[in-house]
């Protein structure tokens, strides 16, 4: 069964740049089938989708984000990351990454890590 | 950009019905799929698509869309179910922007 988990500093100071990586195991990063995405939920808050990649490297963000956002994809090492730049207080949040169907069902994140809690502060 | 609402709370005794609610103009053209997630665990897909439950997920989960509504029913709620509800679509105008509505918390009492 897919298995995803994050990893990364739990804490970032406000300005700089929040890095994680998602590792992907019992499944392939390059299928076709499948995007790989970035949702975060801030305390006691919903979900806010980040953005998606696809194994060719195309991309997608959330347009409130998408200037600060880089998501990429490292093949070799079957895992894709997120860097977060200019980070602010209201940027804590608990960072999932999750895999979601091309068309596979009909789209949706099928799979998701376990969450890292990401804290800005200095 | 599309929006996604949902009721923030809803309440059913135990074994009775259920219907959790989402609007938005995108769903007139795009199905919802819905997340459950329970305190301190990641969310969890219980319906996706027209009406369909990935394997694991009980039949008392179902799914339906109607104009701008999708609706996620729970028929003979149980303890367990008592969580938070979230649906996500896909935004109307780029329909590789994902949206999430803001989410129901359901109290099965």
């Amino acid at each position: 069964q897919l298995q995803l988990q994050e990893s990364g500093p739990g804490l970032v100071k406000p300005s700089e740049t929040l890095s994680l990586t998602c590792n992907v195991s019992s499944g392939s990063i390059s299928s076709s089938n499948y995007y790989w995405a970035w949702i975060r939920q801030p305390p006691g808050k919903g979900l806010e989708w980040i953005g998606t990649i696809y194994y060719t490297g195309t991309t997608y963000y959330n347009p409130s984000l998408k200037s600060r956002v880089t998501i990429s994809v490292d093949m070799s090492k079957n895992q894709f990351s997120l860097k977060l730049s200019s980070v602010t207080a209201a940027d804590t949040a608990v960072y999932y990454c999750a895999r979601r169907g091309l068309i596979l069902v009909a789209g949706a994140f099928d799979s998701w890590g376990q969450g890292t809690l990401v804290s800005v502060s200095s | 950009s599309s929006e996604l609402t949902q009721d923030p709370a809803v309440s059913v005794a135990l074994g009775q019905t259920v219907r959790i609610t989402c609007q938005g103009d995108t769903l007139r053209t795009y199905y919802a799929s819905w997340y459950q997630q329970k305190p301190g665990q990641a969310p969890v897909l219980v319906i996706y698509g027209k009406n369909s439950r990935p394997s694991g997920i009980p039949d008392r989960f179902s799914g339906s869309n109607s104009g701008y509504t999708a609706s996620l029913t729970i028929t003979g709620a149980q303890a367990e179910d008592e969580a938070d509800y979230y649906c996500h679509s896909r935004d109307s105008r780029d329909n590789h922007l994902m949206i999430f509505g803001g989410g129901t918390k359901l109290t099965v009492l």
